[in-house]
C-alpha cells in the first residue's frame, strides 16, 4: 500500500515558485520525508529530506506540517531544467536494512513552462 | 569522483539468454540496491545488499540473482531473459546513517526480444 500521495502532474511558469504537495497521513514518528527527482529517465537525484522541521538547501525548501501528515517541496525559482518527475518518499530513520529501501510511487510530473 | 557507474547503458537480449548488469560505486557505501523501472511507473526494488557477502530480496526478485563479493561492486544477473524483463535498471548506493539520500547510476536500458 502506498505510503505517499502526490498529484500526477503540475505546471509552473518559469521563474515562479513551484510548490509540490505530498500527503503521508500514515507516517510514523521515526520516518523521514525524502524528495527525489528524475529528469528524462535519468537516475533519480536526491533533493532534500526532513523529519519535522522545515529544511532548506541550495536546491529547494521542504515544509512539513506540524502533524507531519503532509509536506510541500518548494523550488523557489523554477527553470526549464527543473522539468522532471518528483518523488516524495517516507523511510525509517534508523540504520537497519529497511531504512535503505526506497518505495517509489508514480510521483508528480512537473512541467516548467517558458 | 565517478559515483555510481552502470554498464552497459543499452542492451538487447534474445529470450532465454543470460547476462550480467554491472554496478560499481567508489564512495565506500555499504548499502547497494537494484531497481527496475517500467514505462510510466516508479522504481521497484529487485535486490539489495547491506554489505559484502550479504544480500536480500526486494519487491520483484524473480528471475534475477545478485552477489556482493566486494564493497564496490554489486552485479545483477538475469538467468534466462524474458520479454517481461524489458525495463530500465537502476543501481543505487548509500551509507548507514547517511541522511543525504541515495546515489543512483544513470541506468541500463534492457530490451528482451
Amino acid at each position: 500500500d502506498a505510503k505517499t500521495t502526490q498529484p500526477p502532474s503540475m505546471d509552473c511558469a518559469e521563474g515562479r515558485a513551484a510548490n509540490l504537495p505530498c500527503n503521508h497521513s500514515t507516517i510514523s514518528g521515526n520516518e523521514y520525508v525524502y524528495w527525489y527527482r528524475q529528469i528524462h529517465s535519468q537516475g533519480p537525484q536526491y533533493i532534500i529530506h526532513g523529519l519535522k522541521n522545515n529544511e532548506t538547501n541550495e536546491m529547494a525548501s521542504l515544509i512539513i506540517t506540524e502533524d507531519r501528515k503532509s509536506s510541500t517541496l518548494i523550488l523557489p525559482h523554477a527553470t526549464l531544467r527543473d522539468t522532471a518527475v518528483y518523488y516524495c518518499i517516507v523511510r525509517p530513520g534508523y540504520s537497519g536494512a529497511g531504512s535503505y529501501q526506497l518505495t517509489f510511487g508514480k510521483g508528480t510530473k512537473l512541467s516548467v513552462i517558458p | 569522483n565517478a559515483g555510481v557507474t552502470q554498464t552497459p547503458k543499452f542492451q538487447v537480449l534474445k529470450t532465454g539468454q543470460s547476462m550480467t548488469l554491472q554496478c560499481a560505486q567508489d564512495m565506500n557505501h555499504e548499502y547497494m540496491s537494484w531497481y527496475r523501472q517500467d514505462p510510466g511507473m516508479g522504481l521497484r526494488l529487485i535486490h539489495y545488499s547491506v554489505g559484502a557477502g550479504i544480500t536480500d530480496q526486494g519487491e520483484v526478485p524473480n528471475g534475477y540473482n545478485v552477489s556482493r563479493s566486494t564493497t564496490e561492486d554489486f552485479p545483477l544477473r538475469l538467468l534466462s531473459a524474458a520479454p517481461s524483463q524489458t525495463s530500465v535498471y537502476f543501481c543505487a548506493s548509500s551509507s548507514p546513517g547517511q541522511r543525504a539520500g541515495s546515489f543512483f547510476g544513470q541506468g541500463t536500458r534492457l530490451t528482451v526480444v
